[in-house]
């Protein structure tokens, strides 16, 4: 089973628009963790919050978390072609133990020419 | 190494059939994880280990998925009489001591015929 749920499950933008993922999840978390995954691909992980962060940036990347609503967005902005590819958050549950993630089902992002 | 190995990359199986999935994680990491990912879905968690202990097999869906890492660092996932719904992509991936990212592997996509 999965925790982390994303919206939309699918996204389809043009180019140098933003692309805004959600993320919400069940349980208390130590951090959370936004992957990217080419078709075909392995994962690539791209940010991590921790729980007691608010909001982060990485390049043209924004992540935000709300551990009252428990969810997290991910933003990217000036979006490239290059950007196409699921994206995928992960939490690593308080309870969990080892540190192990649960990932939600993802959004696929398409970026158009 | 410089990344997370896996082996094969893609495999097609006959029902039945037992196969053997590699992972060689990237040099020095202790933990190692294996998350089977079915089309469209996020990853689901398998199993951990904590270098040559198996500390977590909660994931695993019957008692026909076997790992092991015999020596704590190559490991291997073993699926016996494969069946249909075994077809998935198999994600090995490692993290360091002390760290919090986890780092995938490129998958081995296992199809079953």
């Amino acid at each position: 089973s999965q925790q982390g749920e994303e919206d939309p499950q699918a996204l389809s933008i043009q180019e140098g628009e933003n692309a805004t993922m959600n993320c919400s999840y069940k349980t208390s978390i130590n951090n959370l963790q936004w992957y990217r995954q080419n078709s075909g691909r392995g994962l690539v992980h791209l940010i991590l919050i921790r729980s007691n962060e608010r909001e982060k940036h990485s390049g043209r990347l924004r992540v935000t978390l709300d551990t009252s609503k428990k969810s997290s967005s991910l933003l990217i902005t000036a979006s490239r072609a290059a950007d196409t590819a699921s994206y995928f958050c992960a939490t690593d549950p308080l309870s969990g133990g080892y540190n192990k993630l649960i990932f939600g089902a993802g959004t696929r992002l398409a970026v158009h020419p | 190494g410089a990344g997370v190995s896996q082996s094969p990359r893609y495999k097609v199986a006959k029902r039945g059939q037992d196969v053997a999935l590699r992972c060689d994680p990237i040099s020095g990491h202790v933990s190692l994880f294996w998350y089977q990912q079915a089309l469209g879905q996020g990853p689901e968690f398998l199993t951990y280990f904590q270098n040559e202990a198996q500390l977590d097999k909660s994931g695993l869906p019957s008692d026909r998925f076997f790992a092991e890492r015999p020596e704590g660092s190559v490991s291997t996932l073993k699926i016996q009489r494969t069946q249909q719904e075994d077809s998935a992509v198999y994600l090995c991936a490692s993290r360091a001591a002390g760290g919090n990212t986890i780092y995938f592997g490129e998958g081995s996509w296992l199809t079953v015929v």
